[in-house]
C-alpha cells in the first residue's frame, strides 16, 4: 500500500536558521507529492506540491523536488522565521485517485 | 483559492448525546468530500469518502453505525457522531475536492470533547 514518511518532530531552530523536514514515499504508479502547513488551531492549508518526477514545487520560501529515484519529497526553507512555526505534513495522492495519505506530521517551532 | 467551511469549530458535549458537524463548500461544488480525524500529535486518519448523494465509504475500522455521513447537496456533508464517548474525542477534519479539477482544500478544523 501507499505509506508516507517523515522526521519525526519537534524540530526547535532559531530565526533565519536553515529547516529540512525528510519525507520519503511508498506508492505504486506515479502519485503526485503534497506539502501541507497547519498553524496552531487551524485546518489544513496545501503548502507546495509536485506532480511528476523532478518537478520542484516551491512557495513562502519553501522548495521541495519530486525524487523519483530516491522516493524523497524533502522540504526545504533557507531561512525560517517565528511565523513558519506549525506542523507540515507530507502527502502522496496517487495517480488513479484522489485520496491522501499522509505523513506522521513534523512539528517545527521557531524561536526569536 | 477555494474555501471551505466547518461548523462549529468547538463543541464539547456530555457522553451519550449525538454530534453534528458540517462541512461546507463555500464558493464551489464538491462532488467529493473526505473526513478526517487527527488525534492529538499524530497525522490525519481518513475515515470516509462522502460523494453527493450516495452512501459514505468508510475507511476500514471505522463505524459507520457511529459515525454517520450525509452528503445531500454539492455543497454540504455533515458527519455526525453518535452516542459520543470520551474516546471519541478528536479533531475532525473534512475536505472537498474540486469536481473539474480534483484539487482539494481542507476545512478549518472542529474540535470535539466529550465529556
Amino acid at each position: 500500500g501507499n505509506s508516507v514518511t517523515q522526521m519525526e518532530g519537534p524540530v526547535t531552530l532559531s530565526e533565519e536558521a536553515f529547516l529540512t523536514i525528510n519525507c520519503t514515499y511508498t506508492a505504486t504508479g506515479y502519485p503526485s507529492l503534497f506539502w501541507y502547513v497547519q498553524y496552531p488551531g487551524e485546518g489544513l492549508q496545501l503548502l507546495l506540491k509536485a506532480t511528476k518526477a523532478d518537478d520542484k514545487g516551491s512557495n513562502k520560501g519553501f522548495e521541495a523536488t519530486y525524487r523519483k529515484e530516491t522516493t524523497s519529497f524533502h522540504l526545504e526553507k533557507g531561512s525560517v522565521q517565528v511565523s513558519d512555526s506549525a506542523v507540515y505534513f507530507c502527502a502522496l495522492i496517487r495517480a488513479a485517485g484522489n485520496k491522501l495519505t499522509f505523513g506522521g506530521g513534523t512539528r517545527v517551532l521557531v524561536k526569536p | 483559492g477555494a474555501v471551505v467551511s466547518q461548523h462549529p469549530s468547538w463543541v464539547i458535549c456530555k457522553s451519550g448525546t449525538s454530534v453534528k458537524i458540517e462541512c461546507r463548500s463555500l464558493d464551489f461544488q464538491a462532488t467529493t468530500m473526505f473526513w478526517y480525524r487527527q488525534f492529538p500529535k499524530q497525522s490525519l486518519m481518513l475515515m470516509a469518502t462522502s460523494n453527493e448523494g450516495s452512501k459514505a465509504t468508510y475507511e476500514q475500522g471505522v463505524e459507520k453505525d457511529k459515525f454517520l455521513i450525509n452528503h445531500a447537496s454539492l455543497t454540504l456533508s455533515t458527519l455526525t457522531v453518535t452516542s459520543a464517548h470520551p474516546e471519541d474525542s478528536s479533531f475532525y477534519i473534512c475536505s472537498a475536492s474540486v469536481t473539474n479539477t480534483g484539487e482539494l482544500f481542507f476545512g478549518e478544523g472542529s474540535r470535539l470533547t466529550v465529556l
